[in-house]
């Protein structure tokens, strides 16, 4: 059964650090999102992109962040100087069609980001 | 009022048991509505769509009352295996061209036991 995949399972990183996040969403989905959950609380709409170009985006997703997608398979996030507040599992998700038609939309198994 | 709200629980349930989790959501342009589960420190996964005629797959079954913005999930005949958060979540996007985005409720707690 296709999958979406990120790397790495677990990243840590100085408060100041750039990351790069990374999803292989499914291969012949075209819609692809990110989420974040912090531990306890719900999980977080942060962007969606669709034909190259970002869809919509949260108040969350400020100018520290950026979304990628440099080929045909890899979709990324990056977080230019990251906050302690950034610690987070994110999700990375993708689907075949807009969700508003019931499209499943189908998540990754999520980056844990420590910020020190 | 929040965008989806939810009873966080925790539901604890013996095996066998029926249970019954509720959902709102404020806005009522809301196009299409789910339940997803997520296990600890897992992803979310699609449990099942949820439809204005109402729906059901095996065990669950899942509501929707578009005039009273309010979604509900039936889980009879509880498992083990059924322990789990299980999120209500809309969709509040337009039908083509962008990619729109779920808004998540906090999740209920179920917990199943011997």
């Amino acid at each position: 059964e296709p999958e979406v995949t990120q790397t790495p399972s677990h990243q840590v990183t100085q408060m100041g650090q750039e990351v790069i996040l990374r999803c292989v969403p499914i291969s012949n989905h075209l819609y692809f999102y990110w989420y974040r959950q912090i531990l306890g609380q719900k999980v977080e709409f942060l962007v969606s992109f669709y034909n190259n170009e970002i869809s919509e985006k949260s108040e969350i997703f400020d100018d520290q962040f950026s979304v990628e997608r440099p080929d045909g398979s890899n979709f990324t996030l990056k977080i230019r100087s990251t906050k302690l507040e950034d610690s987070a599992m994110y999700f990375c998700a993708s689907s075949d069609g807009p969700g508003a038609s019931y499209n499943e939309q189908f998540f990754g198994p999520g980056t844990r980001l420590t910020v020190l | 009022r929040k965008e989806v709200e939810q009873d966080p629980g925790p539901f604890n349930v013996p095996e066998g048991a029926t249970v019954a989790f509720n959902c709102t959501y404020s806005n009522s342009a809301s196009q299409s509505f789910f339940w997803y589960r997520q296990d600890c420190r897992k992803e979310p996964k699609l449990l099942m769509s949820v439809y204005s005629s109402g729906n059901e797959d095996g065990r669950f079954t899942a509501q929707l009352n578009r005039a009273s913005q309010y979604i509900s999930l039936l889980i009879r005949d509880s498992k083990l295996s059924d322990s789990a958060t299980y999120l209500c979540v809309v969709n509040m996007g337009r039908t083509t061209g962008t990619a729109s985005k779920l808004t998540f409720g906090t999740g209920t707690r179920l917990q199943v036991t011997l």
